[in-house]
């Protein structure tokens, strides 16, 4: 079964400066796709950044960069410049494609992140 | 724009009751899930249904059922509500197939209290 770890049930960073929120997984599959989530305090799910298991690069979206050290099974989330808006808590999660096309996603227990002036 | 919809965002059940959390899609998506959120736990898979009329248990089905008759709407049923089923619930969608990298799209989420 996959499993996804998040060990940091809360950061502080301070505006501008950049954050590292850590995600580490577990799978037997050689395919899979890993993905971070930001949800608010409003409580809405956004998704942020994808990376694929045989991507070559880094994926980055804006702010947002994916380190992936797939030897290391861990998916990192880097956020530069932090803003105040980027408080949030933060879920790492692996997608698993089932026998017969369904597929299903596995989440983390999250980080909360604030970011302090 | 995908938008999934919960019908209801607060909820309030006595011990006992029979509910219904309702989830609409509107983008033709044939996997569908529901998620309960808890502090600490963070997203836990009920159910989820990758076609019309077909269901799988996710990691904590105890509990619940779920119904799909038709291809846009996915129902979360607690049989008999208990306290311990206290949580927010959350309904995602996403495209079929072998894809890796198709973000789930979630609903806004129901709050359920049961007292």
């Amino acid at each position: 079964a996959q499993k996804i770890t998040q060990t940091q049930p809360g950061m502080f960073v301070q505006e501008k400066e950049a954050v590292t929120l850590d995600c580490t997984y577990d799978t037997s599959d050689p395919s899979y796709g890993l993905f971070w989530y930001k949800q608010p305090s409003s409580g809405e799910m956004i998704f942020l950044i994808y990376q694929g298991s045989y991507d070559q690069q880094n994926a980055t979206e804006g702010r947002y960069s994916l380190n992936f050290q797939k030897a290391r099974k861990s998916a990192n989330l880097v956020i530069s410049a932090s803003q105040l808006g980027d408080s949030a808590m933060y879920f790492c999660a692996m997608r698993e494609i089932l026998t017969g096309g369904g597929n299903k996603l596995t989440f983390g227990t999250g980080t909360q992140l604030k970011v302090e002036l | 724009d995908v938008k999934v919809t919960q019908s209801s965002r607060y909820l309030v059940k006595r011990t006992g009751e029979k509910v219904f959390l309702e989830c609409v899609q509107d983008m033709d998506h044939e996997n569908m899930f529901w998620y309960r959120q808890d502090p600490g736990l963070g997203l836990r898979l009920i159910y989820f249904s990758y076609d019309v009329k077909m269901k799988e248990k996710g990691d904590i089905p105890e509990g619940y059922s779920v119904s799909r008759e038709k291809k846009e709407r996915f129902s979360l049923i607690l049989e008999s509500a208990s306290t311990n089923q206290t949580s927010m619930y959350l309904c995602a969608s996403s495209p079929s197939g072998y894809s890796y990298n198709s973000p789930l799209h979630f609903g806004n989420g129901t709050r359920l209290t049961v007292t």
